[in-house]
């Protein structure tokens, strides 16, 4: 199917343990980008990348590790997840500048 | 510190009427903004979009104003129905790679 895919939709883990969110996309967009959402906060960004192997920190990247070494997968990894990392994470893709962003429909995350 | 800001976490408006939802931003390099529709469990779907060089973009029945001297943003819909009833972010970007994003505001449209 054609558009952006996360996986899973719903992750329960305990605190400690490393996870990771999947992210794929099938337009070979350029740019990917990694949210989360918490009630108050709106959409932070963690993590973006601009194409393969190019990766830079947003807003909130403590905690996370991101890997793209193909255009279409931008994997986020919780490396030991905390119960702070409780959240809704969202991927996004984006062709080029000044262009819209296309979201996943997004992983909900529980650490316990 | 929040560059994009939605003072308004809530509005309710009744079917037919106008919703406008407001935006407020403070990095004067923004030059591309945006609104993103959210329902519950769904990502963000995209709205419509203003480049920093107009003032105002019409899509259908929405259409979103700029005003870059008071550095604010805002979405008309008119007339609003209750499927739009959703959480509304607005979204800037400067020259780098980045949306930054506001809080959201919850539109209820009362049939």
């Amino acid at each position: 199917d054609a558009g952006i895919t996360q996986s899973p939709r719903y992750k329960i883990t305990e605190t400690g343990r490393q996870v990771t969110l999947m992210c794929h996309q099938t337009w070979s967009h350029s740019y990917m980008f990694w949210y989360r959402q918490d009630l108050g906060h709106g959409l932070r960004l963690i993590y973006y990348s601009a194409a393969a192997d190019i990766t830079d920190k947003g807003e909130v990247p403590d905690g996370y590790v991101v890997s793209r070494s193909k255009t279409e997968n931008f994997p986020l990894t919780l490396e030991s997840a905390t119960r702070s990392q409780t959240s809704v994470y969202f991927c996004a893709s984006r062709q080029g500048m000044n262009t819209e962003a296309f979201f996943g429909q997004g992983t909900r995350l529980t650490v316990v | 510190d929040q560059q994009v800001k939605q003072n308004s976490p809530s509005l309710s408006v009744q079917e037919g009427r106008i919703s406008i939802l407001n935006c407020d931003y403070t990095n004067s390099m923004f030059d591309y903004f945006l609104w993103y529709k959210k329902y519950p469990a769904e990502g963000p779907t995209f709205l419509i979009s203003i480049s920093s060089i107009k003032d105002k973009n019409e899509d259908g029945r929405f259409t979103v104003f700029l005003n870059k001297s008071a550095k604010h943003l805002s979405l008309h819909i008119v007339p609003s129905q209750p499927g739009d009833s959703a959480v509304y972010f607005c979204a800037a970007s400067d020259a780098g790679n980045q949306f930054y994003f506001g809080t959201g505001t919850s539109l209820t449209v009362i049939p």
